[in-house]
């Protein structure tokens, strides 16, 4: 079993649509990470959180550290949110490496 | 000017050869990692360097070696490709060891035959 889980693997969905990615891990962390791949590869990093929430324009990542979860959400959908979101976690102090999920495609038909 | 930059973006190339993939950062960050990307694109760690010094060292085939000669450089040397390491390899920066969050490179495709 991953130590970092995430859910959907796949999700379609209508423009305009609210959507939730799911991310779950069994590991002691120091901080969590919310990155997107476009299709053509590049990764980008959406957000760092180590307790609460933060938001981004349209995006809005959220985190219980209790229950070793966390939440992407993406307001008002649009074809170009379309790509692979990437739940990683750093590990604690002595363990700093990232250790990533599996992703979740998103895939926004207009 | 691209923060991070890895080179090249493509690579073909045949079984047994000896290839380096290269990455630079210019964000004055310590640390730079690479990361490998496999057919169902999922990323792992094989390396990272902190100020020129080697602190993560995943279970990498020793083919693979990385080589830092300053802190804005890490390459990657793979000897004696083999078919399973067509992947997409990540070079990344963080400044103090990914407290404040990384920069990913665009990626080499690396494609064995």
């Amino acid at each position: 079993k991953n130590e970092v889980e995430q859910s959907p693997q796949n999700l379609t969905a209508q423009e305009g649509e609210f959507i939730t990615i799911n991310c779950s891990y069994s590991v002691g962390i120091s901080a969590l990470h919310w990155l997107q791949q476009h299709p053509g590869g590049g990764i980008v990093s959406l957000f760092m959180l180590s307790s609460g929430k933060k938001k981004h324009g349209r995006l809005i990542a959220t985190i219980n550290i209790q229950e070793k979860h966390s939440s992407l959400h993406i307001t008002a959908s649009h074809p170009r949110d379309s790509a692979v979101y990437i739940c990683a976690v750093r590990g604690d102090f002595g363990n700093e490496k990232l250790t990533f999920g599996t992703g979740t495609r998103l895939t926004i038909i207009p | 000017d691209t923060a991070v930059s890895q080179t090249p973006k493509y690579l073909v190339t045949q079984m047994g050869n000896d290839k380096s993939i290269k990455c630079e950062q210019n964000l004055g960050h310590d640390t730079m990692y690479w990361y490998k990307q496999d057919s169902k694109k999922f990323l792992k760690i094989m390396f990272s360097y902190n100020n020129k010094e080697l602190i993560i060292n995943e279970t990498v085939p020793n083919r693979f070696s990385p080589k830092s000669p300053d802190k804005a450089h890490l390459n990657l040397h793979i000897n004696s490709l083999e078919l399973g390491d067509s992947a997409v390899y990540f070079c990344a920066s963080s400044p103090r060891g990914g407290y404040y969050g990384y920069t990913f490179g665009s990626g080499t495709r690396l494609t064995v035959v």
